[in-house]
């Protein structure tokens, strides 16, 4: 069974806080693929990043970072010095070689940045 | 470079009518897959087109159907729409396959009354 799980439903924190969204991902695949989006009010899911199973070098990208730990089943976000902009859902994805392209996305996690 | 356009942005149905909505895929991509957006029950997979074949479904039942076109572009049926069908429909493009990158529209919000 391929499954994501979001526990953090809803996150407030204020400008300039470091956040860390967490994702526990289920798979049997041995070769599979892990997203991140972003979801803003205006419904477009926005592609932050994407790691296959056999690259587990953690990331970073600007205010944005990701550790990808297949011990734990992991794959967490970190915005560093989160600004306003950055509220939005953000959801974390998997997709199983052999599940018939099927992404699976995890509940999401609403992601409020005060000012 | 364009990205992933979906036509209407908003819809409004009522019950037992059928819907079609539409996917413009990034210029070169030619897979487009479907996902319907609700509050109960997150995004799901609805089924995904490649060079104008139904390629992987998922588990919905035989009302929600689609098509794609020798440019890609796709379009989705919901035939006899119910009050559940309410939802947003989002539409993903990728070169080849979803696994190496999905780029999403802005999605059709359908409301069925």
């Amino acid at each position: 069974a391929q499954k994501v799980t979001q526990a953090q439903t809803e996150i407030s924190v204020v400008e300039k806080e470091d956040v860390t969204l967490d994702c526990v991902y289920e798979t049997r695949d041995t070769t599979y693929y892990l997203f991140w989006y972003k979801q803003p009010p205006s419904g477009e899911l926005v592609f932050l990043i994407r790691r296959n199973s056999f690259d587990e070098q953690n990331e970073i990208s600007g205010r944005y970072s990701w550790n990808f730990q297949k011990s734990t089943s992991s794959f967490n976000f970190t915005i560093t010095a989160s600004q306003v902009v950055d509220s939005a859902v953000y959801f974390c994805a998997l997709l199983a070689a052999n599940n018939n392209n099927d992404m699976r996305f995890g509940a999401g996690t609403r992601l409020t940045v005060k000012p | 470079k364009a990205g992933v356009t979906q036509t209407p942005r908003y819809l409004i149905k009522t019950r037992g009518q059928q819907v079609t909505l539409s996917c413009s895929p990034i210029s070169g991509h030619r897979s487009v897959s479907w996902y319907q957006q609700t509050p109960g029950q997150g995004l799901q997979f609805l089924f995904e087109y490649f060079s104008e074949t139904q390629r992987n479904k998922g588990n919905f039942p035989g009302r929600f159907s689609g098509r794609q076109f020798s440019n890609s572009r796709s379009e989705m049926n919901v035939s006899t729409l119910e009050l559940g069908d309410s939802a947003l429909y989002l539409c993903a493009s990728s070169p080849v396959t979803p696994n190496t990158e999905a780029f999403f529209g802005q999605g059709t919000r359908l409301t069925v009354v």
